[in-house]
């Protein structure tokens, strides 16, 4: 089964609120990196963080890591109807799997 | 600076056909993957390769091989093909674990098994 599980599945929210998404995984890991993906194209890195640390910041996005409830969110602060995408976690485990969850599609209307 | 470049785009096979999906990558990393994205089901791994000359099952093998030619090349080869391989698959490449790099991603194959 997949590592991560993002949750909620689906993200309705209007432009210029905050939108923050959850992701859940199952074993021990190197790092926890977040993903963005348009419409069935490749999917782009947004941050990473590892795990050692509890916040990373990125522009508006922040990303939080509880390894001791094996957790992460993304916030994304101010949205914009840009924004709309599927968003994935990766955890990065062993030497180097990398492995996603099912994702979280956000709608941001204008 | 290409990145990751799949070939092919988009392919449609018949039952039992076979083809092999080629993936190249010019950021030196030792890190490779093959996923498979199916509607609801977010990414699957399918293989990886840690580095050249090493490949590893991932969560959804059945039914794929994988060849790791070197350090820039790794191919995904469906020998018999199902409508179940119906799918879009991408490749990516990452690398070292200990210099915080993320992965990244080619654009995509749809491939439509009929």
């Amino acid at each position: 089964s997949q590592q991560g599980e993002e949750d909620p599945q689906a993200l309705s929210i209007q432009e210029g609120e905050n939108a923050t998404m959850n992701c859940s995984y199952k074993t021990s890991i190197n790092n926890l990196q977040w993903y963005r993906q348009n419409s069935g194209r490749g999917l782009v890195h947004l941050i990473l963080i590892r795990s050692n640390e509890r916040e990373k910041h990125s522009g508006r996005l922040r990303v939080t890591l509880d390894t001791s409830k094996k957790s992460s969110s993304l916030l994304i602060t101010a949205s914009r109807a840009a924004d709309t995408a599927s968003y994935f976690c990766a955890t990065v485990t062993g030497y180097s799997t990398l492995t996603f969850g099912k994702g979280t599609m956000l709608l941001v209307s204008p | 600076n290409a990145g990751v470049t799949q070939t092919p785009k988009f392919q449609v096979l018949k039952t039992g056909q076979s083809m092999t999906l080629q993936c190249a990558q010019d950021m030196n990393h030792n890190s490779m993957y093959w996923y498979r994205q199916d509607p609801g089901m977010g990414l699957r791994l399918i293989y990886y390769s840690a580095s050249e000359g090493t490949t590893d099952k991932g969560e959804v093998p059945n039914g794929y091989n994988v060849s790791r030619l070197n350090k820039r090349e790794f191919s995904l080869r469906l020998e018999s093909a199902a409508p179940s391989q119906t799918s879009v698959y991408f490749c990516a490449s990452m690398g070292p674990t200990s210099e915080r790099t993320e992965a990244f991603f080619g654009q995509g194959t749809r491939l439509t098994v009929v």
